[in-house]
């Protein structure tokens, strides 16, 4: 039984550097999600995707930060011109359709820590 | 938008009964979830709420007031690996994503 999973788990870059992460979800999961978590809150979300298309974005989600799911399985979360704000634990999500379960849940990643220095 | 409210701590002693109350405003309401979220860790699924009522699941139990915009979690037994961080979610009508309050961290105490 894989879960959600996700690489790097810690990353350490400087400011200006570009980092990019990787999600891959449960096989039968069509949705994903991506959130950011800082220290003492609740996960904000970032984006989300059914299969391949990008259907809503936040707008915390500046233009430096991209996501793709290019063939509906694992999806990429690229931050450009690091900065020190950005520090954070990114979280990736996953969902099974409607009607493959009442609550259709979330399942989450074990994140990805970002420090920027 | 939604605005979703849970206190900061609590502590408890082990063995003991503990519950931790969530209240929201939001524009449209399509269920309540509540997640364990351990230091470093994943937040994990712990139930699930759409109608009004009880819903118990083993030493957890959660209950929503879609009326009154409340939810609240019940933990029973409470044992040490219980400590952790308790999040309250909503979703919206006609959407997928999760609005997360910002956690009640519970310490369990022997």
């Amino acid at each position: 039984d894989t879960g959600v999973s996700q690489d790097p788990r810690h990353k350490i870059t400087k400011r200006g550097q570009n980092v990019t992460f990787r999600c891959d979800p449960i096989s039968e999961h069509n949705r994903l999600y991506w959130y950011r978590q800082t220290l003492g809150q609740g996960p904000e979300f970032l984006t989300y995707f059914q299969n391949e298309a990008q259907l809503e974005k936040s707008r915390l989600l500046s233009d430096r930060f991209s996501a793709e799911r290019p063939k509906g399985s694992f999806s990429t979360l690229e931050i450009q011109r690091t900065e020190q704000g950005d520090s954070a634990m990114y979280l990736c999500a996953s969902s099974s359709p409607p009607g493959q379960g009442f609550s259709y849940e979330q399942y989450f990643g074990p994140g990805t820590r970002l420090t920027v220095t | 938008g939604q605005n979703i409210d849970q206190p900061t701590e609590m502590t408890a002693t082990e063995g003991a009964i503990v519950q931790i109350n969530c209240t929201y405003q939001t524009s449209g309401f399509n269920g309540l979830f509540w997640y364990q979220q351990h230091a470093g860790e994943a937040p994990t699924f712990l139930s699930y709420n759409v109608l009004d009522g009880l819903e118990e699941k083993g030493r957890f139990s959660s209950f929503l007031s879609r009326s009154k915009g409340y939810s609240y979690l019940l933990l029973k037994e409470l044992q040490m690996k219980d400590s952790a961080s308790y999040l309250c979610a909503v979703r919206d009508v006609g959407d997928y994503k999760l609005s997360f309050g910002a956690g009640t961290t519970v310490t369990v105490r022997a």
